[in-house]
């Protein structure tokens, strides 16, 4: 079975510094797609960024930016000038191939301190 | 943006009852749709793959006699918890896909917390 790890139960960072959140996955495919999902309190499931494999360029969406690395199959997500908001839990998240599920890691609580 | 409405989002039924949770795709249409189940403070737990006019895909450890799933629009799909028990209280997720846009990974509803007393 595919799996998908986050490492790192919990993380800090302060108002306006820059974090960074690992994930790691198992695949032997060679096109996938990667997720990172946000879960504020409210528990709304929301789509952070998307990473397509076969794309060598990382993604990026405003503050957040993502670390593709496809040999050591790493997918960090890289949040600047970390905002109140941020605060959340991430998901990474790997769509497997041929049946459209979402592999989940475990999850990341990051919190943001003033 | 694609959004995807659960109803209800809070609901509290008695011991041995039946519960239904509506998932709705409200603009666009899913010819999947994903039932989750969330612990708290754990990550979301697939227990079954709702295809539009055909039988649910149920995760191993699933029941499907228990967690009875409908998916009869492409807009709709139903999770009715039977019989149900305080163990199967939980946050329960549903997601949608959009048709023909697998990049774009799952839709999510907001959610809806089950209490069984």
């Amino acid at each position: 079975a595919q799996t998908v790890t986050q490492s790192q139960p919990e993380m800090s960072v302060q108002e306006a510094e820059t974090v960074t959140l690992s994930c790691t996955y198992d695949t032997s495919e060679s096109d996938y797609y990667l997720f990172w999902y946000k879960q504020p309190p409210s528990r709304q499931m929301i789509l952070v960024i998307r990473q397509e494999a076969y794309k060598q360029q990382n993604a990026t969406e405003n503050r957040f930016s993502v670390n593709f690395q496809k040999a050591a199959k790493s997918f960090s997500l890289k949040i600047s000038d970390s905002q109140l908001g941020d605060a959340a839990m991430y998901f990474c998240a790997k769509l497997q191939g041929g049946s459209e599920k979402l592999v989940f890691g475990k999850g990341t609580k990051l919190t943001v301190n003033p | 943006g694609a959004v995807v409405s659960q109803h209800p989002s809070r609901v509290i039924c008695k011991s041995g009852t039946s519960v239904k949770i509506e998932c709705r795709s409200l603009d666009f249409q899913a010819t999947t749709m994903f039932w989750y189940r969330q612990f708290p403070k754990q990550s979301l737990m697939l227990m079954a793959t709702s295809n539009e006019g055909s039988k649910a895909t149920y995760e191993q450890g699933v029941e499907k006699d228990k967690f009875l799933i409908n998916h009869a629009s492409l807009t709709l799909s139903t999770l009715t918890v039977t019989s149900a028990h305080p163990e199967d209280s939980s946050f329960y997720i549903c997601s949608a896909r959009e048709v023909g846009r697998t990049s774009t990974g799952q839709y999510f509803g907001p959610g809806t917390r089950l209490t069984v007393t």
